[in-house]
């Protein structure tokens, strides 16, 4: 299966500054990424799709000014936690999807810890 | 929209035993279904999935499920389990054919394998 790779796996960061998740499809051009955050012992929320080129859409409750993606190649998407805060705390996993495909991959996911 | 409801959060089971994790879903569109494995501060990873024809899908380690429209069920079985097949599994939809592979769901099942 192709291979979607997260970094960095565990972040731990001070409450108001800013922290980047990258998120690469090494062996495959992804037509749209997906960023998900899953809270402890509860499911996979999806937060924001993006396409390469383009804006990324947000679901409903979802701080775009908080929660910054970009999406820059077909390849690399980031995520950016701006100004984080401990409620910010959780687990952020990204899947990469492509047209070719009839499933989308998953990264390892990033554990941020805002103290 | 659509939403999935899987009927256990924990399911312990001695190993060598059989296991079934249930998933039900909802949707006013047709979908396609997965189930997938999480295994502590992981990505997922896919154990099978269904997209059309034979509503018995096999997957890896061992791992099956059978859709079953009328029940709009999705229920992921084992026949003999293994101490490391102790993880979180989820069940989710996406609509079929609609190419975005946006994934939605459950809040997942705790599978506990017990010696």
């Amino acid at each position: 299966g192709a291979v979607v790779s997260q970094h960095p796996s565990r972040v731990i960061c001070k409450s108001g500054t800013s922290v980047k998740i990258e998120c690469r499809s090494l062996d495959f051009q992804a037509t749209t990424m997906f960023w998900y955050r899953q809270f402890p012992k509860q499911s996979l929320m999806l937060m924001a799709t993006s396409n390469e080129g383009s804006k990324a859409t947000y679901e409903q409750g979802v701080e775009k000014d908080k929660f910054l993606i970009n999406h820059a190649s077909l390849t690399l998407s980031t995520l950016t936690v701006t100004s984080a805060h401990p409620e910010d705390s959780s687990f952020y996993i990204c899947s990469a999807y492509r047209d070719v495909e009839t499933e989308a991959f998953f990264g390892q996911g990033t554990r941020l810890t805002v103290v | 929209a659509q939403s999935v409801t899987q009927l256990d959060s924990q399911v312990p089971v001695f190993e060598e035993a059989p296991v079934e994790l249930r998933c039900n879903y909802s949707s006013s569109v047709s979908v396609y279904l997965f189930w997938y494995v999480q295994y502590p501060n992981q990505g997922l990873q896919l154990l099978l999935k269904y997209l059309s024809g034979s509503t018995l899908v096999k997957g890896i380690n061992g791992f099956e499920a059978e859709f079953n429209k009328s029940q709009t069920s999705f229920h992921l079985r084992k026949p003999s389990v293994h101490i490391s097949d102790t993880a979180e599994y989820f069940c989710a939809v996406t609509p079929a054919g609609a190419g975005s592979y946006q994934l939605t769901f459950g809040k997942g099942t705790k599978l506990s394998v017990i010696p």
